[in-house]
């Protein structure tokens, strides 16, 4: 599976919109892109995934680059319940597990 | 509730006791996963299950040994535990392995204190 980069840790105020980017420079044609995030002490929670085009569900959008080498996970208006570690996972079709990387630290500020 | 629920939510046990995790699933899904949670560690994949069967062992040693009696329930069970096995267990559940179109459901899962 291609591996991913995301930045350790990011701030955004409440209200506004959460910009959070992952890099997955080395990503095949059959690889979708994967986020899931993990409020403090609970199990990681799916948000949304992709293959090619953007996605948008009730939690977030996902914008993949045109080239596929990156993506974005956007939460239209941050709330405090947000806080959480976010993680980007690249999964292979017909792949046998998810493995997780570090994540992402998003942090919502009143 | 996610529909994946794990017991019990807290358990210290000494190194010397058996114990076992328990985790049910009330989604229809045929996939169950177990992973470890180390404090400040990245989620590790220790077991895979697929219509009951095992298809993956991620290296885990012997003093973990899961069971997976039907779809819906999977099992931890737990003898000689070292102080570093101390962590969070984590059960998912999914339609295929994969877990294609709706992801991995994970539970809540279980605070494991060995001591």
């Amino acid at each position: 599976d291609a591996k991913t980069t995301q930045p350790p840790s990011m701030d955004c105020a409440e209200g506004r919109a959460a910009n959070l980017p992952c890099n997955h420079s080395t990503i095949s044609g059959n690889e979708y892109v994967y986020w899931y995030r993990q409020i403090h002490s609970q199990g990681p929670q799916y948000i949304i995934h992709g293959l090619k085009n953007n996605e948008t569900n009730e939690m977030a959008s996902l914008i993949i680059t045109e080239d596929r080498k990156s993506s974005t996970l956007i939460l239209p208006h941050a709330t405090l319940r947000d806080t959480a570690v976010y993680y980007c996972i690249v999964v292979i079709q017909g792949a046998q597990k998810l493995v997780f990387g570090q994540g992402t630290r998003l942090t919502i500020n009143p | 509730e996610t529909g994946v629920t794990q017991t019990p939510r807290h358990l210290v046990m000494g190194m010397t006791n058996k114990k076992s995790l328990k985790c049910e699933q009330h989604l229809g899904h045929n996939a169950m996963y177990w992973y470890k949670q180390s404090a400040k560690k990245p989620l590790e994949l220790m077991f895979v299950y697929s219509l009951e069967e095992r298809v993956e062992n991620n290296s885990v040693p012997s003093r973990f040994s899961p069971e997976c009696p039907n779809s819906s329930h999977l099992f931890l069970h737990l003898h000689t535990l070292q102080p570093e096995d101390s962590a969070l267990y984590l059960c998912a559940s999914s339609q295929g392995l994969t877990g294609l179109n709706y992801g991995y459901t994970f539970g809540s899962g279980t605070r494991l204190t060995v001591v």
